[in-house]
């Protein structure tokens, strides 16, 4: 029972284009909010995070969404670049239980020149 | 400020053998925990530590086991290992416990023949 979910495996988006990347959540339990992007054979990279108190969260090119009514949360990636191709994976944690994060399958970016 | 450093990188085991994997978190991170990542899997939490002292742990049989020293380095230790251990095993650290973020090691490729 997936309680991260990252519907879309791939998404292909032009350079200079919006690239939005979902995530829905089953544990409505959950509070705080990670955003990784990943390259092969590498460490997942920290982007940006959200708390539960907020709906938005803003760093640079990269602003996270959050709707917890609808248990959802997407990142936006503006404007997207090639070096932006990666697995992005979100991740999703209890405030109060330590570092137990929940991570999603990932999404394929593919930003295309 | 260095990052996590994990060690080695890369190692072949055989069935049946132990290994024992070593993180380094962040100089002032006393949070360490530990991710394991397969194709089918995902990424899967294993255990966190803070203070020496096992604080989570996630649904992973007795043969995955860790522990934290007093200067927050911390090992994971997989006993007789099977061909289903091969993966990539990320080490991550975090300031403190508890709906904060994490920073990942670029993590330690095991492969069981």
């Amino acid at each position: 029972d997936q309680q991260v979910k990252q519907n879309s495996p791939s998404l292909s988006v032009q350079e200079g284009r919006i690239s939005i990347l979902n995530c829905d959540y089953t544990n409505s339990m959950f509070d705080y909010f990670l955003w990784y992007k990943k390259y092969p054979a590498e460490g997942p990279t920290f982007l940006i995070s959200i708390s539960s108190i907020k709906d938005k969260n803003e760093d640079g090119r990269f602003t996270v969404f959050l709707n917890k009514s609808a248990k959802h949360l997407s990142l936006h990636i503006v404007p997207s670049q090639p070096g932006d191709s990666a697995v992005y994976f979100c991740a999703a944690s209890l405030n109060n239980y330590g570092q137990n994060f929940v991570f999603g399958p990932g999404t394929r970016l593919s930003v295309l020149p | 400020k260095a990052g996590v450093t994990q060690t080695p990188r890369y190692l072949i085991k055989t069935r049946g053998q132990q290994v024992t994997l070593s993180c380094s978190p962040i100089s002032g991170h006393r949070s360490v925990s530990w991710y394991q990542q397969t194709p089918g899997q995902g990424l899967q939490f294993l255990f966190e530590y803070f203070s020496e002292t096992q604080r989570n742990k996630g649904n992973f049989p007795g043969r995955f086991s860790g522990r934290q020293f007093s200067n927050s380095r911390s090992e994971m230790n997989v006993s007789t290992l099977e061909l289903g251990d091969s993966a990539l095993y990320l080490c991550a650290s975090s300031s403190r416990v508890g709906g904060n973020t994490i920073y990942f090691g670029e993590g330690s490729w095991l492969t069981v023949v």
